[in-house]
């Protein structure tokens, strides 16, 4: 079934360092999502790309979604330590509508 | 608003117990899903339901059962917990229409569960 790879699984970095996660799917992807889960917390949506080459921006955070639509990343540039946490991709699950399959996530730690 | 509301917060069961994790959200939102999360293997979804009156099956269905009881009830139970089931459960809801990409998730709180 539809698999979603995210790589790294863990990054730290110097507060003001530059990250990159990656996610690649085995199967083309109508749309992909990004969430963030802080320390303790909860998923939050951060955001969705549906279109190939996609290219969007949140302050530092810039989103990617691959030209063939199998891959995307999350850049987020001169981290803070209110960046840490955990960067989920997520990709719809099949055909059934509705369903999302999560990558396995990158635990960002930032060290003051 | 309250958003995706879960109870109970923390649970610990012994093995062969039964439990219902409770889930409510007040957004009118059409689908509701429960995930679970361990380390290093992200969220994955046990069962969904696309609707009121439906439900479905996701990744890792065996061991639980669930209900759609109604547009903003959506409940998880462990028939006879498990060791396995040991992890941190997460209900979310999406407004789940058709003619859109999938909807993004909102989660609740989540409820960290202990199986000894």
């Amino acid at each position: 079934g539809q698999q979603v790879m995210q790589i790294p699984q863990y990054q730290h970095v110097q507060e003001g360092e530059d990250f990159t996660t990656y996610c690649n799917s085995s199967t083309t992807l109508s749309n992909i999502q990004w969430y963030k889960q802080r320390p303790g917390g909860h998923p939050v949506f951060l955001i969705q790309l549906v279109k190939s080459g996609e290219v969007k921006k949140q302050k530092r955070l810039t989103f990617q979604f691959g030209e063939a639509k199998k891959n995307s990343s999350l850049h987020i540039t001169a981290t803070q330590t209110t960046d840490v946490g955990t960067y989920f991709c997520a990709g719809p699950g099949g055909t059934s509508y509705g369903k999302l399959t999560f990558g396995q996530g990158t635990i960002l730690t930032v060290h003051p | 608003n309250a958003g995706v509301t879960q109870t109970p917060k923390f649970q610990v069961l012994k093995t062969g117990q039964s439990m219902t994790l409770q889930c409510a959200q007040d957004m009118n939102h059409n689908s509701m899903y429960w995930y679970r999360q361990d380390p290093g293997m992200g969220l994955r979804l046990i069962y969904y339901s696309a609707s009121e009156g439906t439900t479905d099956k996701g990744e890792v269905p065996n061991g639980y059962n669930v209900s759609r009881l109604n547009k903003r009830e959506f409940s998880l139970r462990l028939e006879s917990a498990a060791p396995s089931q040991t992890s941190v459960y997460f209900c979310a809801s999406s407004r789940g229409r058709d003619s859109f990409p999938n909807e993004k998730l909102f989660f609740g709180s989540g409820t960290q569960l202990s199986v000894l």
